[in-house]
């Protein structure tokens, strides 16, 4: 199984700044599927990222996804206040499918 | 623009089954580009990945279960379903279902979306 690290665990920060958020794998994902997800308190989680850096439908310029292997990245590039919520990567190259445990995007 | 919907018991007892359906609307069941997904979230947890189908009742599950885990789908009702047998505590979650990206050479779903809006569940006596 692989596991995924996010990192940090917490990240406070004021709009308008730009906000990097870290997703490790434990082994190398295959061709880079891996997707990110924006999850707002008492919502379900949100896709907004797959393929490691292909945006979904509707998804704003502001947020970009790099990385290959065993580490990503998801920024945002000026935060706005409807993004401050909890981030989540996941995994789709190897089964079982896997999520990180998230991070937290706090307004500072 | 597709919706899910789950249902099914709020609570359910330590050793019985915990049963919930999915129904799909505003898009087919059947389509040949999406598989259906079941994942669930315990509280102040991330998402864990339970399973798969195909609308052909193809299946794929995730080992960490050990065999407890039964999906299904109804295409003629649009709808497909879970079932987790012998619940313990540890079972206590938000359960969603989501529809998963079929994406060419790769078996089971890629990534999800969109989800349901999720139905929790607790296991208790």
């Amino acid at each position: 199984e692989i596991v995924l690290t996010q990192s940090p665990g917490t990240l406070s920060l004021s709009p308008g700044e730009r906000a990097i958020l870290s997703c490790r794998a434990s082994q190398s994902v295959r061709s880079s599927y891996l997707a990110w997800y924006q999850q707002k308190p008492g919502q379900a989680p949100r896709l907004l990222i797959y393929d490691a850096s292909s945006r979904a439908t509707g998804i704003p310029d502001r947020f970009s996804g790099s990385g290959s292997g065993t580490d990503f990245t998801l920024t945002i590039s000026r935060l706005e206040p409807e993004d401050f919520a909890v981030y989540y990567c996941q995994q789709y190259g190897r089964s079982p499918r896997t999520f990180g445990q998230g991070t937290t995007v706090e307004i500072k | 623009q597709l919706q899910l919907q789950e249902s099914g018991p709020g609570l359910v007892k330590p050793s019985e089954t915990l049963s919930l359906t999915c129904a799909v609307s505003g898009g087919s069941i059947s389509s040949i580009n999406y598989y259906w997904a079941w994942i669930r979230q315990p509280p102040g947890k991330g998402p864990e990945w339970i399973g798969t189908i195909y609308y052909t009742g193809n299946t794929y599950y995730n080992p960490s279960l050990r065999g407890r885990v039964t999906m299904s789908v109804d295409t003629s009702k649009s709808h497909f379903s879970l079932n987790l047998r012998s619940v313990t505590a540890a079972d206590t979650a938000r359960y969603y279902c989501a529809r998963g990206a079929k994406v060419e050479w790769l078996v089971s779903s890629a990534w999800f979306d969109p989800w349901g809006q999720g139905t929790l569940v607790t296991v208790s006596s």
